[in-house]
């Protein structure tokens, strides 16, 4: 079973209009952090947000913000204020305890912005 | 403060030949980790070092090999090239393994391409 689903394969947003990204998990592990990564064009993944499965609130990072809801299994991706150079590859990923703390990536969402 | 970084950018190789991929973590980082992007693939995890031992290894087969030396860089090798090894290798390196250090900041890769 995939561990991580993201249903967006693409995505098209105006400039300055903010964007949610899907992304859902599985896992029966109590501990587990959940993660966002940006991938131009080039190739390097840059870490964008990060989620722990004890965090009472969302997290943010400048435009970044995750919406978590563990109920639901979901941690959705929303950028405020999309900007030319949010044009990506964005991945969705789990690390739990119980896997030795390896990455679990999604298949990823292709976001491009409009000018 | 540098990043990860990975040698050689590209690297081309002929089915058969081995090939050796480098990585040099963020100063102070502990643990390195290799992940295999082949198209349509998405990202797998490939292994894990921390501390000069290896933590984790994928379901990759054992012609994929690697160590961490004392300075925590990371070689990884791969044995008897075939042609579905052409990807993206990335590596990253994260502060430990334990709760708290488990953020993965990534290099810019490798770009392998058997013939």
């Amino acid at each position: 079973a995939q561990k991580i689903t993201q249903t967006q394969p693409g995505m098209f947003v105006q400039e300055k209009e903010a964007v949610t990204l899907d992304c859902t998990y599985d896992t029966s592990d109590p501990s587990y952090g959940l993660f966002w990564y940006k991938q131009p064009s080039s190739g390097e993944m840059i870490f964008l947000i990060y989620q722990g499965s004890y965090d009472q609130q969302n997290a943010t990072e400048g435009r970044y913000s995750l919406n978590f809801q563990k109920a639901r299994k979901s941690a959705n991706l929303v950028i405020s204020a999309s900007q030319l150079g949010d044009s990506a590859m964005y991945f969705c990923a789990m690390r739990e305890e119980l896997s030795d703390y390896k990455l679990s990536f999604g298949a990823g969402t292709t976001v491009t912005v409009r000018a | 403060e540098a990043g990860v970084t990975q040698s050689p950018t590209h690297l081309i190789k002929t089915r058969g030949q081995q090939a050796t991929l480098r990585c040099s973590p963020i100063s102070g980082h502990t643990s390195v980790y290799w992940y295999q992007q082949a198209l349509g693939l998405g990202l797998q995890f490939l292994l894990w070092y921390d501390e000069g031992e290896e933590r984790n290894r994928g379901n990759f087969p054992p012609r994929f090999s690697g160590r961490q030396f004392p300075n925590y860089s990371s070689e990884l090798n791969v044995n008897a090239l075939e042609l579905e090894d052409s990807a993206l290798y990335l590596c990253a390196s994260s502060l430990g393994g334990g709760p708290g250090e488990e953020t993965q900041y990534f290099g810019p890769g490798t770009r392998l391409l058997v013939l």
